[in-house]
């Protein structure tokens, strides 16, 4: 029973393209966050919810935008796709111990 | 402003080598610390964790003591194993909310037979 489940895995789609990732977590926990890794494994926080409620949106291009329908689920929309979002994409939740669980990523490849 | 400063890899070590990765921080209050790691193909995962100078986190024969002093919260194992190969990723947060994680760059430990 995965704790944190994110689709798809894999994504692969032209310049210009919208596409969206969807993430879920059955752990009961409030708060929610996408975090992109570049091909340096270096990790940035784009956004967190809190029960359903925006609470970090970093400096990231309007192009992206998260959507919490409920506190299990947090949801990545990305329009007009550029080479440089090529990246993976962690979703994650945490309850108040400040231990984060992470899906296991989705790969995002812009031709 | 608050920050996670861990050694560049990557490490590379024979098996049964002593393992240190080095992690400092900057922090305005009094952070939690964490040691995350990230098999191939998967997602970060809690290896250990401390929440007070002086407590030592441990999990899989590793080994971090949070030390206030020296603003140091660095990595041990006494005896790597191939399966150790990872990236290893030191964290603090300032709130027990964790909505402020701060994570270090990742270090890269490959692990020879």
């Amino acid at each position: 029973d995965t704790a944190v489940s994110q689709t798809p895995k894999y994504l692969v789609t032209q310049m210009g393209n919208d596409k969206s990732i969807k993430c879920e977590q059955n752990l009961g926990h409030d708060t929610m966050y996408w975090y992109k890794q570049d091909s340096k494994k270096f990790l940035k926080i784009m956004f967190s919810y809190n029960n359903k409620e925006l609470i970090i949106n970093e400096t990231v291009p309007n192009r992206f935008s998260p959507k919490s329908p409920d506190k299990a689920h947090l949801n990545l929309h990305i329009n007009s796709l550029e080479l440089g979002d090529s990246a993976v994409y962690f979703c994650a939740s945490s309850q108040k111990t400040g231990e984060l669980f992470f899906g296991e990523g989705s790969r995002l490849t812009v031709l | 402003g608050d920050s996670v400063t861990q050694m560049e890899g990557p490490v590379t070590l024979s098996e049964e080598a002593f393992l240190t990765i080095n992690c400092t921080y900057t922090a305005t209050g009094y952070p939690s610390l964490f040691w995350y790691v990230q098999y191939p193909g998967e997602g970060l995962q809690l290896l250990l964790k401390a929440t007070k100078a002086d407590d030592k986190g441990s999990n899989k024969g590793f080994e971090a003591t949070y030390r206030k002093e020296t603003t140091s919260f660095h990595l041990e194992k006494g005896s790597v194993q191939v399966s150790d190969s990872a990236v290893y990723f030191c964290a603090l947060t300032l709130y027990s909310s964790a909505s402020k994680i701060i994570f270090g760059s990742g270090t890269r430990l490959s692990i020879r037979p």
